[in-house]
């Protein structure tokens, strides 16, 4: 079956603008995450969803960042005015469900270059 | 705060060779410990994890060896393979109020030898 797919793959823009970036989960998962994956640093964690629960956002990194999930499916993750140190791939993953020890599966990503 | 420290950086192994890869975590409430895979352009695919109930689990080549008393676990690949050459990440997780966030390591680039 399908596996998390996201877009764009590459995403070049220039500082302070606007990007948006899209997840689409496994069809039947209801937990949902993103990550940022910089150079040297490994994974960091930005945000969960569950179901129709309110969202972890406990990893967000500053108020220009936001997403959103609609309809317990599709997922986007705003950044505002971007900065050159948002430069990273941006990792989504989704699970059966969070409340057991299931397999995270994760997308490609997509590599955001600020400029 | 680093909270899942990962060692070596990066490690060159000759085929055949036994890779291992070292971590350590702080967070005591952590209590699900899952080894991930990523090859260039990919995103990370997952490999096996442990829970702290079980000091060792093998799957194949692959081994996790976990110690509670330490705060550690490491991974072990026996007969190693072209084919492993990949950057590994550590990670852990609190399945209790955690939503199965994980934390990971800084990552380990393996390249495997002929």
């Amino acid at each position: 079956g399908a596996g998390v797919s996201q877009s764009p793959s590459n995403k070049v823009t220039e500082k302070g603008k606007d990007v948006e970036l899209r997840c689409d989960p496994i069809s039947g998962h209801t937990a949902l995450y993103w990550y940022r994956q910089s150079l040297g640093q490994g994974l960091e964690f930005l945000i969960y969803f569950q179901g129709n629960s309110a969202p972890d956002k406990s990893g967000l990194p500053s108020d220009r960042f936001s997403a959103e999930r609609t309809g317990g499916s599709v997922s986007t993750l705003t950044i505002q005015r971007t900065q050159q140190e948002d430069s990273a791939v941006y990792l989504c993953a989704s699970s059966l469900r969070p409340s057991s020890y299931n397999e995270q599966f994760f997308g490609p990503g997509t590599r955001l270059t600020v400029l | 705060q680093q909270q899942v420290k990962q060692s070596p950086q990066s490690l060159i192994v000759q085929k055949g060779g036994i890779s291992i890869i070292n971590c350590a975590y702080e967070n005591t409430a952590f209590d699900y410990f899952p080894w991930y895979q990523q090859f260039p352009g990919k995103g990370p695919a997952l490999l096996i994890a442990i829970r702290p109930d079980v000091s060792e689990k093998k799957e194949g080549r692959f081994t996790i060896s976990f110690n509670k008393s330490a705060k550690q676990f490491s991974l072990h690949i026996m007969d190693s393979q072209p084919g492993d050459s990949a950057t590994y990440f550590c990670a852990a997780s609190a399945l209790t109020g955690g939503g199965n966030k994980l934390t990971f390591g800084t990552g380990t680039q393996l390249k495997v030898e002929l």
